[in-house]
């Protein structure tokens, strides 16, 4: 663990507002992702990127948009069309797409 | 397309007790095949790789590809060992693929 950091580790917004979540890591790793995790759910593949200036959608994309300008960050916007934004977000990044994966300690987003 | 299934969403046992997390794949070529671990309030983070063929904190996992299955074990379970287990398959070329997650609850 280390080396990815997310942040902040608790966001409050409230609903119709756009929010940008910070994931940033020092592994000099090429590809990076954003999870979403609920209760009971698992973990939800968002979004994914195998390298700068690209990136893919994951299983549950819709509402969330990314971009990834520096090898070190990947942010994710949770906008307002996302209908259930409320949750826990986790960050993760990998050497190559198909290595193991490192996680950041997560971000409970809260839209109230 | 390859998929993980972890069958038991919660699995409550009682200290001392063994414990056993199923994880099932559906993939026809060799995979790599992973456990990872969530404490309460710490990160997801790799428990054991089955390459490794290594014990962590008592536990053990085999890779079964007969019946296509990577299942957790562990003789003796503790408290500290309550936490959220998820299995995972990496296919050739392919991002890692997660299981739908085990909730451990380790009664004392």
């Amino acid at each position: 663990d280390g080396g990815i950091t997310q942040s902040p580790k608790y966001l409050f917004r409230k609903e119709g507002q756009n929010v940008t979540l910070s994931c940033e890591q020092n592994l000099n790793h090429d590809a990076m992702y954003w999870y979403r995790q609920d209760p009971g759910q698992g973990l939800r593949l968002i979004y994914y990127s195998q390298i700068v200036n690209d990136f893919q959608k994951g299983d549950i994309a819709e509402g969330y948009s990314v971009s990834r300008e520096k090898k070190e960050s990947f942010p994710l916007t949770v906008t307002s069309a996302q209908k259930n934004p409320t949750a826990f977000y986790l960050c993760a990044s990998s050497i190559r797409l198909d290595n193991e994966q490192f996680f950041g300690p997560g971000t409970r987003l809260t839209v109230l | 397309a390859q998929r993980v299934t972890q069958p038991e969403k919660l699995l409550s046992v009682f200290k001392g007790a063994p414990v056993e997390l199923k994880c099932n794949y559906s993939y026809s070529g060799s995979p790599e095949l992973f456990w990872y671990v969530q404490y309460s309030r710490q990160r997801l983070q790799l428990l054991l790789r089955h390459i490794s063929r290594e014990s962590i904190k008592g536990f053990t996992a085999d890779l079964n590809k007969g019946e296509t299955s990577f299942h957790l074990k562990k003789p003796f379970a503790q408290e500290e060992d309550s936490a959220m287990y998820y299995c995972a398959l990496i296919a050739a070329g392919n991002k890692l693929t997660f299981g739908g997650g085990t909730r451990v609850l380790v009664k004392p």
